[in-house]
């Protein structure tokens, strides 16, 4: 199974950038990079996902270096709303048979925005 | 809103006894699973049921048990309940049961066992 690797915490200062990276140095071809977060006990949240090019939607941006080892999620300008645990999650890390690829998260980035 | 539903958003009972939590889908999804968040191991996948059928199990204890029922909503059964079943139990739903597809997660039922 593929597994990630991300810092267990990250600062980041209202208004700026916020810059969340994710090692995945055993990702297959097939596999995607997708990015949750959960803010305080509510119910993760989809943000973005990608294979091999990088993303951009209303919420974030997502990296993916060349050979596809790791990736960086970027919130362009961060609030105090975006302060949240962020879960990379490398998809179809197990598959269980006919048509079920399972999430398994990690424990995340616990993001901080400052005012 | 994700627009999955869950209820209810709180439930204290005591050891022993047998609850049921209950999930509606996003409308148009066909998948529903089942997750449970404990302090002490993180978000855990349970089961997966794609229009009806059951799909995957994951770290689901015997004495829980799940069924998605043909209007797909589904319901998480747990019983015997132990002071170790206290955790945040999430329900997630999407249309697909193939990648890439998001999942869609509602805000939860937290579980006390008294």
């Amino acid at each position: 199974d593929a597994k990630t690797t991300q810092p267990p915490s990250m600062d980041c200062a209202e208004g700026r950038a916020a810059n969340l990276p994710c090692n995945h140095s055993t990702i297959s071809g097939n596999e995607y990079v997708y990015w949750y977060r959960q803010i305080h006990s509510q119910g993760p949240q989809y943000i973005i996902h990608g294979l091999k090019n990088n993303e951009t939607n209303e919420m974030a941006s997502l990296i993916i270096t060349e050979d596809r080892k790791s990736s960086t999620l970027i919130l362009p300008h961060a609030t105090l709303r975006d302060t949240a645990v962020y879960y990379c999650i490398v998809y179809a890390v197990q598959y269980s048979g006919a048509g079920s690829y399972q999430l398994t998260f990690g424990k995340g980035t616990k993001l901080s925005v400052i005012p | 809103d994700s627009g999955v539903t869950q209820t209810p958003k709180h439930l204290i009972t005591a050891t022993g006894q047998r609850v049921t939590l209950r999930c509606s889908p996003r409308s148009g999804d066909l998948s529903v699973y089942w997750y449970q968040q404990s302090l002490d191991q993180g978000l855990q996948f349970l089961i997966q049921y794609y229009n009806g059928e059951e799909r995957a199990k994951g770290n689901i204890l015997e004495r829980f048990s799940a069924q998605q029922f043909p209007d797909l909503h589904s319901e998480l059964n747990l019983s015997s309940l132990e002071l170790g079943d206290s955790a945040l139990y999430f329900c997630a739903s999407s249309k697909r049961d193939t990648p890439p597809y998001e999942q869609y997660f509602g805000p939860g039922t937290r579980l006390t066992v008294t």
